[in-house]
């Protein structure tokens, strides 16, 4: 089966820094993937990771340890407008090509 | 280059009516995924086309719900006598292989009165 875990909600102050942790249990692994998400709004793209360790951009990192299942997205320096639900996403690729299977988000409201 | 359309924005039907959601691939990219979305929950797979190929519909309901991606024009979700509980919101994505990152539309809203 696919599941993927990630915490309902979250808060945080502006200027800090927080962590959102993923787990996954898929029938395949083929990258792991964090969108950002504004109420009513379409997800964008926030980074990718297939290989274990830490990818950095910008204020966003996101780290990966597949043999663990699990990835996290940190953002620093916070800001309102990081103020959004983050969603965590699995490919499984093999004969399930290119989709990606979703948690169920996790939403951020970051106060002053 | 223009993003993802989807189009309508919005949609009101009455049950029983049908509910055609429309969807524009970003340019060059082959590969479409639908996904539905319910109030604070996270984005449920339905299903993913290929160019005129269905490639993996296990998240579609095997009643009332199609999906089509022909060779020129959009793809098409099309929901059949729609219910109350198809009330949701509908994203298009799409890709250029099916190993890179998907960019998403804004959505189709769907209310069923």
């Amino acid at each position: 089966g696919q599941n993927i875990d990630q915490p309902t909600e979250m808060t945080a102050t502006e200027g800090a820094i927080v962590q959102i942790n993923c787990t996954y249990q898929t029938s395949g692994f083929n990258g792991l993937f964090w969108y950002q998400q504004h109420a009513g709004e379409a997800p964008t793209f926030l980074s990718y990771n297939v290989l274990d360790g830490l990818e950095e951009k910008g204020r966003f990192s996101s780290f990966l340890s597949r043999s663990k299942g699990y990835s996290y997205l940190l953002l620093k320096e916070l800001q309102m407008k990081d103020s959004a639900s983050y969603l965590c996403a699995v490919r499984a690729g093999g004969n399930q090509g290119g989709k990606l299977i979703f948690g169920q988000g996790t939403e951020l409201s970051v106060k002053p | 280059n223009a993003g993802v359309m989807q189009n309508p924005r919005h949609l009101v039907r009455r049950r029983g009516q049908e509910a055609r959601l429309r969807c524009s691939p970003m340019k060059g990219h082959s590969h479409v995924y639908w996904y539905r979305q319910l109030p604070e929950e996270g984005l449920k797979f339905m299903v993913y086309l290929q160019k005129e190929n269905i490639i993996d519909e296990s998240g579609m309901p095997k009643e009332r719900f199609s999906a089509e991606f022909p060779k020129e024009g959009p793809s098409i979700l099309r929901i059949q006598q729609v219910v109350r509980g198809d009330s949701a919101a509908y994203f298009c994505a799409s890709s250029r292989t099916q190993s890179e990152k998907l960019f998403f539309g804004s959505g189709t809203q769907l209310s069923v009165l």
